[in-house]
């Protein structure tokens, strides 16, 4: 079974400081993670993915396979960044899609 | 391009009713899917079709959902009865293909009394 973790329901931070999203996750075999985003009255969206090692609106996240961990980064938060944040896995192969997600954490970037 | 669509936005109905959902995926969308969103938890997938066939249901409670894609385009899901523990937003995404980026709907918020 595949099961994500994110710890924190809230988060708080100043404009300009950085942040940290923790997502831990636990899967036997081969995962692809992601994270997505949920803005202000607005649709869940795919924010970033490992597979693709890109920087998205200056986040980052690197797959740790021995911590099981996928930790989003950024170095300057800014307040567009307030937004609800989810860590997703699938697992690679014929149950590639199947999304698990975990519980969400809720980012407030104060001015 | 246009987003996926899903109708109603909200729907609110006793206990024992039946009530269905629509999705209209994006335009050449092979893959669509259905998530359940409980209050205070992260979406969970009910089920996925590619094109008009069932990928995955394991986690569909098949004594009450009912989920059919039938000309591999638009899709509907049905609770019936209903409970209150169905009380959830309904989420429809869809995906080019099932390797793609899956694109979400704005949701059917459910509201069992």
């Amino acid at each position: 079974a595949q099961r994500v973790t994110q710890p924190e329901k809230l988060l708080s931070v100043f404009k300009g400081a950085p942040v940290e999203l923790k997502c831990n996750y636990s899967y036997s075999g081969s995962p692809e993670l992601f994270w997505y985003v949920q803005y202000s009255r607005q649709r869940l969206q795919l924010l970033l993915r490992h597979i693709s090692r890109e920087s998205i609106k200056g986040f980052t996240a690197d797959l740790n396979k021995g911590e099981t961990s996928f930790h989003l980064k950024k170095p300057f938060a800014q307040e567009e960044d307030s937004a609800m944040y989810y860590c997703a896995l699938s697992p690679i192969g014929t149950s590639y899609g199947k999304l698990t997600f975990g519980q969400g954490t809720i980012l407030t970037v104060h001015p | 391009e246009a987003g996926v669509a899903q109708s109603p936005r909200y729907k609110i109905i006793e206990k024992r009713q039946s009530v269905a959902f629509w999705c209209n995926p994006i335009s050449g969308h092979a893959t669509l899917y259905w998530y359940q969103q409980i209050l205070g938890q992260g979406p969970k997938l009910l089920i996925q079709f590619q094109n008009n066939g069932v990928v995955d249901d394991s986690q569909l409670p098949k004594d009450r959902f009912s989920a059919e894609r039938l000309k591999g385009v638009d899709s509907t899901l049905k609770i019936q009865p209903a409970k209150l523990e169905d009380s959830a937003v309904y989420l429809c995404a869809s995906s080019l293909e099932v390797f793609y980026e899956q694109f979400f709907g704005p949701g059917t918020r459910l509201t069992v009394l």
